[in-house]
């Protein structure tokens, strides 16, 4: 049973630029939620998609958008990156509002 | 924002010894959960223990909690090298639809 995959794994981006990241949950899982994880630092919690609607949105600008698909995989995009947008991205997935389980993470550089 | 802190920051002790980790918070809680990060990698889910619990036991690892003071400890005992990891305490308000996760400890076990 494969577990929750994240791709792509490393990735470098120009300021300005936009990106997308992209999450499959763990089978039979119906719940996603992304967490930014910079150097040094715990994650911080972006948003939870279920049923392919934000249901919870943490602190973070309008710049950071998602989207879950009837598959229940799920999109990350950032547009007009900054220098500070560079991190580990995680993506969790759950049934409902069960245990997360999370994902290797795709690490973004922004230069 | 981080919820809480962890405490110490950085740890080393000698293969075999046990490892203490603290974890304070802010807020009410539903759960908290500890997790265990390799190499800036994914986050594995190792204990969870609700708020109306002081202790829980899983195989060599104690966690306890003290609702009244917002803290939780992480014991690691007869530590192995492949414990050396970053270890977050992460706390949840209601269910699991958002964690809230703190500054983590990085454990060093020398061999």
């Amino acid at each position: 049973d494969a577990g929750v995959t994240q791709s792509p794994t490393h990735l470098i981006k120009t300021r300005g630029q936009q990106v997308t990241l992209r999450c499959s949950p763990k089978s039979g899982h119906d719940t996603v939620s992304w967490y930014q994880q910079a150097l040094g630092q715990g994650p911080q919690f972006i948003f939870q998609y279920y049923e392919e609607e934000e249901r919870q949105r943490g602190n973070f600008p309008d710049r950071f958008s998602g989207h879950q698909f009837p598959n229940y995989s799920s999109e990350l995009n950032v547009n007009a990156l900054l220098l500070g947008d560079s991190a580990l991205y995680l993506c969790a997935s759950a049934i409902g509002l069960g245990e997360q389980y999370f994902g290797p993470g795709t690490r973004l550089t922004v230069t | 924002s981080q919820q809480g802190e962890e405490d110490p920051q950085a740890l080393s002790i000698q293969e075999g010894e046990n490892a203490t980790m603290n974890c304070s918070y802010k807020t009410s809680i539903n759960n908290l959960q500890w997790y265990r990060q390799n190499s800036g990698r994914g986050l594995v889910h190792l204990i969870l223990i609700r708020s109306n619990e002081r202790e829980k036991h899983s195989g060599r690892l104690r966690v306890t909690l003290d609702t009244s003071k917002k803290s939780s400890s992480l014991l690691i005992t007869a530590s192995r090298a492949a414990d050396t990891a970053s270890y977050f305490c992460a706390t949840a308000n209601f269910g699991n639809e958002k964690l809230t996760f703190g500054t983590g400890t990085r454990l060093t076990i020398i061999p």
